[in-house]
C-alpha cells in the first residue's frame, strides 16, 4: 500500500490570494491525481498530475485555476488560484500503486475562503 | 464516462444489526473499491475488489462484473462503522489515454448504540 501525506491539514484564505498543496508519497506511483470534494458532496476528479509534463484536467477544471506539477514519481503540487468562497471544499491527492490499480488517498486539504 | 450509483443514500441501523450497499455502474471496469470516509474526512480503503468476493472482519464485499455491480455487506455493525461509504469505479476513457476512478454519492451510515 501507498501512504500518503499532505500539506497543509487545513487553511483559511482570503479571496483572490492562492495556495498550493504539497502531496508526498512515500513509495513510487504509477498515476497520481488531484479530487475536490465540496460540502456534503461526492469526490470529483480535478484533474491527473502527469511525470514531467502537462496534467490532463477534467470537464469544468483549467489550468489557470488548478496549476499542478509533478516533478518526480513521489510528489505533486496543486495551486488553487485566485480564490473565491466558491473553492471553499477539501482537496485530496490520490496515488494507484504500481503492483495494482487500487487507488489511495491523502488525509485531505481542508480550504476555507472568505 | 463511467456512471456510479449507490443505495441506500442513508440508512439508520440499531447496533449489532447487519445490512447491505448497493452499487451498480454503468460501463466494463477495470477495478471497483469501497472505501469509509471516517468523521475526520479521512478515506479509508476498505476493499479493492474487480470481480469475486472478499473478505475482512465483519465486512465483506462482492463484484459480479458481468451484471456492473457490487455489493458491500456490514455485519454486527458496531458505532464505530458509522460515516459515508463510497463505491468507486474505474476504468481508461478517451480512447484509452486516460485513466479515471469515479465516485458514486455515497451512503451516509449511522449506527446507534
Amino acid at each position: 500500500s501507498a501512504v500518503i501525506s499532505q500539506k497543509p491539514s487545513r487553511d483559511i484564505c482570503q479571496r483572490g490570494t492562492s495556495l498550493t498543496i504539497q502531496c508526498q508519497v512515500d513509495s513510487q506511483v504509477t498515476m497520481m491525481f488531484w479530487y475536490r470534494q465540496q460540502p456534503g458532496q461526492s469526490l470529483t476528479l480535478i484533474a491527473t498530475a502527469n511525470q514531467g509534463s502537462e496534467a490532463t484536467y477534467e470537464s469544468g477544471f483549467v489550468i489557470d485555476k488548478f496549476p499542478i506539477s509533478r516533478p518526480n514519481l513521489t510528489f505533486s503540487t496543486l495551486t488553487v488560484s485566485n480564490m473565491s468562497p466558491e473553492d471553499s471544499s477539501i482537496y485530496l491527492c490520490s496515488g494507484t500503486s504500481e503492483a495494482s490499480y487500487e487507488q489511495y488517498f491523502g488525509p485531505g486539504t481542508r480550504l476555507t475562503v472568505t | 464516462g463511467i456512471q456510479v450509483e449507490q443505495s441506500p443514500p442513508d440508512l439508520i441501523l440499531q447496533e449489532g444489526a447487519n445490512s447491505t450497499l448497493r452499487c451498480n455502474f454503468s460501463d466494463s471496469v477495470n477495478n471497483l473499491q469501497w472505501f469509509h470516509q471516517n468523521p475526520w474526512g479521512q478515506l479509508i480503503n476498505l476493499f479493492y475488489i474487480p470481480s469475486g468476493t472478499k473478505q475482512n472482519g465483519r465486512l465483506s464485499a462482492t463484484t459480479v462484473a458481468t451484471e456492473r455491480y457490487s455489493l458491500l455487506y456490514i455485519s454486527s455493525s458496531q458505532t464505530t462503522d458509522s460515516g459515508v461509504y463510497f463505491c468507486a469505479a474505474a476504468g481508461y476513457y478517451s480512447g484509452g489515454s486516460n485513466y479515471k476512478l469515479t465516485f458514486g454519492k455515497g451512503t451516509l451510515l449511522t449506527v446507534n448504540p
